[in-house]
Parts: C-alpha cells; sequence; structure tokens
C-alpha cells in the first residue's frame, strides 16, 4: 500500500529535550512537508523540500530542523529552542506537477 | 499577504440538512482551491480541488464546492449531511507563484441527530 506514514502516534518528552518526528512516504513524491496544528488555529507551515538535500523555512521555522538526505524520509527534530512544543504534526507530500497534497496521519507530541 | 479565512469555527446541523462552510481568500490571481477533511486524531483527506474549468466541482461524500473569482470564495455544501460527516473541514489555497499552501483556521462541523 502506498502512503505516508508517520511515528510514533503519540509522543511524550520532558522539557529541555530535543524530540525528533519520523515522515517516510513511498508515492515517490518529490515534496514533503512539515506542518503543525493548534486548536482554532488550522495548519502553520514549518518546513518543506520540494527535492533530496533541499529545504525552504516555512511560517513557524524557529526551533525546528529538518533533514531530507533521502527522497522518502523528512524527519523533523523539535529542538528545546521551540517554546511552545506541544502540538499535533502533520507530514505530507506532493508529486511535481500535481497540485494537491496528501497526508500522513500526524503525531501528538506532548512536552511536560 | 496571502490568506484564508474561514469565518465559522464551528456549524451545528441536523441530519439530513443543507450545510455550506464558507471559505474566503485574499487573492483571485492564479489559484488552485481544496478542501480537506480531518477526522478526531487524523491527518486531513482531500474532499475534492478546483484547478480550473467549471466553477463548480464535486466532490467525495457528496460535497461540491463553487469558485467564485469575484467574490474570493470557494463555499464547500452538502445538501444534505449525514451524523458520519461530523468533522472538522479546512480551505486550501495554493497560489501560483508559490511551492507553498495556505490553510484556514477550519470549521467543525457537527451533525445532530
Amino acid at each position: 500500500d502506498g502512503g505516508i506514514t508517520q511515528s510514533p502516534k503519540y509522543l511524550f518528552r520532558k522539557e529541555g529535550q530535543n524530540v525528533t518526528l519520523s515522515c517516510e512516504q513511498n508515492l515517490n513524491h518529490d515534496a514533503m512537508y512539515w506542518y503543525r496544528q493548534d486548536p482554532g488555529q488550522g495548519l502553520r507551515l514549518i518546513y518543506y523540500s520540494q527535492i533530496v538535500n533541499d529545504f525552504q523555512k516555512g511560517d513557524i521555522a524557529e526551533g525546528y530542523s529538518v533533514s531530507r538526505e533521502k527522497k522518502e524520509s523528512f524527519p523533523l527534530t523539535v529542538t528545546s529552542a521551540q517554546k511552545n512544543p506541544t502540538a499535533f504534526y502533520l507530514c505530507a507530500s506532493r508529486q511535481t506537477g500535481v497540485y494537491e497534497q496528501y497526508f500522513g496521519p500526524g503525531t501528538r507530541l506532548t512536552v511536560t | 499577504a496571502q490568506s484564508v479565512t474561514q469565518l465559522d469555527s464551528q456549524v451545528p446541523v441536523f441530519e439530513e440538512a443543507p450545510v455550506e462552510l464558507r471559505c474566503n481568500y485574499s487573492s483571485s490571481v492564479s489559484v488552485y482551491l481544496f478542501w480537506y477533511v480531518q477526522y478526531p486524531n487524523q491527518g486531513l483527506q482531500l474532499l475534492l480541488k478546483y484547478l480550473s474549468g467549471s466553477t463548480l466541482v464535486k466532490g467525495i461524500n457528496g460535497f461540491e464546492a463553487e469558485f467564485n473569482k469575484s467574490q474570493t470564495s470557494f463555499h464547500l455544501r452538502k445538501p444534505s449531511v449525514h451524523i458520519s460527516d461530523t468533522a472538522e473541514y479546512f480551505c486550501a489555497v495554493r497560489w501560483d507563484n508559490f511551492n507553498k499552501f495556505y490553510f484556514g483556521s477550519g470549521t467543525k462541523l457537527n451533525v445532530k441527530p
């Protein structure tokens, strides 16, 4: 089955720790995206990548980092510099020439 | 600056009644428009999209939306809702000269029996 996987579904961390969220796709899509979702605020773009070894900051990149070493993988690291990391994180991908994005199931991160 | 507005944060409706969820965006120049649905603790699923051509587009689960260039709107409609339509709906816009998508803040549709 082709799709986007995000693991784990739920993640708990202590304040001050870095944490990496996984996003893998087997759709052979070129572009990948990370969004943060908070209640009542919709989706806000953190980072996106259009090709391997290249990525751009989105609207709320501070406190986050990414890498794109492989086409199918786009991990997101939430660093201790992110002031309010508790949120639902969504990964998406898109094929070049196709207009819509496809989303993974999301990871809910709770930092206490 | 690009923006997408969903004015209604919550829409309660009775089962089998019609519903309209509103979406407005900041500029009509070369836009691509989408509606997504999200069930609790899940990712987003594409309902429908407008790329070009006919302004009325049909999607999955009986939903449809109409692109109105002059009003910069893309409202989502369904003539008769079901309990299973209870979810959050997001409008998204991509402007042609950007690779980014802009999302509205979402509308929670609550279908009551």
